[in-house]
């Protein structure tokens, strides 16, 4: 079955360096999403992203924040200046269309020291 | 606006007896609804789906749900719990009003004691 992929699983990175998380979403789908969990709290959308531009973000989806699908294949998540309150785990999503279902990836945990 | 409530954070039941992990939302507008589960360090794995077609949906391992739109529930079920099944269940709401994105409940913790 195919899945969406995510790396890095797991990543350390001090306080103000530029973390980039990526993502190969399913590969006839169409519209993508970013999502984090911090530990112990909700799932919480942050972003989704259709036709190459954002379609939709949430007040955490701030300047900080970025995202970029560079080459068709790879959605990226980019975090300029990580913060400690950063850490968590960041899922990837996708979806051929809005009635589909969404497939998520198994994350990227982020850890901000 | 749309909102999921998981009433239970944690749920503890025996092998082999049945499974009730509850989910109230409200939506604005005809609500797609999803159980997903996560494992221990493991991505989230859609359960089941309700997308206003038949009420009773019925899902992976054994799993079903039924959406009653009068009490606006959507509890998750399965008659007979295994030792795999402890994880962490998200009930989750799209309305499709909004930008096609989800609404999260807390999760509900289930534990399988042998």
């Amino acid at each position: 079955e195919p899945e969406v992929t995510q790396t890095p699983s797991h990543q350390v990175t001090q306080m103000g360096q530029e973390v980039i998380l990526r993502c190969v979403p399913i590969s006839n789908h169409l519209y993508f999403y970013w999502y984090r969990q911090i530990l112990g709290q909700k799932v919480e959308f942050l972003v989704s992203f259709y036709n190459n531009e954002i379609s939709e973000k949430s007040e955490i989806f701030d300047d900080q924040f970025s995202v970029e699908r560079p080459d068709g294949s790879n959605f990226t998540l980019k975090i300029r200046s990580t913060k400690l309150e950063d850490s968590a785990m960041y899922f990837c999503a996708s979806r051929r269309d809005p009635g589909n279902t969404i497939y998520f990836g198994e994350g990227s945990w982020l850890t901000v020291v | 606006a749309q909102s999921v409530t998981q009433l239970d954070s944690h749920v503890s039941v025996s092998e082999g007896t049945p499974v009730l992990l509850r989910c109230n939302y409200s939506s604005s507008y005809s609500p797609s609804l999803f159980w997903y589960v996560q494992h221990p360090n493991k991505g989230l794995q859609l359960l089941l789906k309700y997308t206003s077609a038949a009420t009773l949906v019925k899902g992976i391992n054994g799993f079903e749900a039924e959406f009653k739109k009068s009490e606006t529930s959507f509890h998750l079920t399965k008659p007979s719990a295994h030792m795999s099944d402890a994880a962490e269940y998200f009930c989750v709401v799209s309305d499709g009003g909004s930008a096609r994105q989800l609404t999260f409940g807390s999760g509900t913790q289930l534990t399988v004691l042998p």
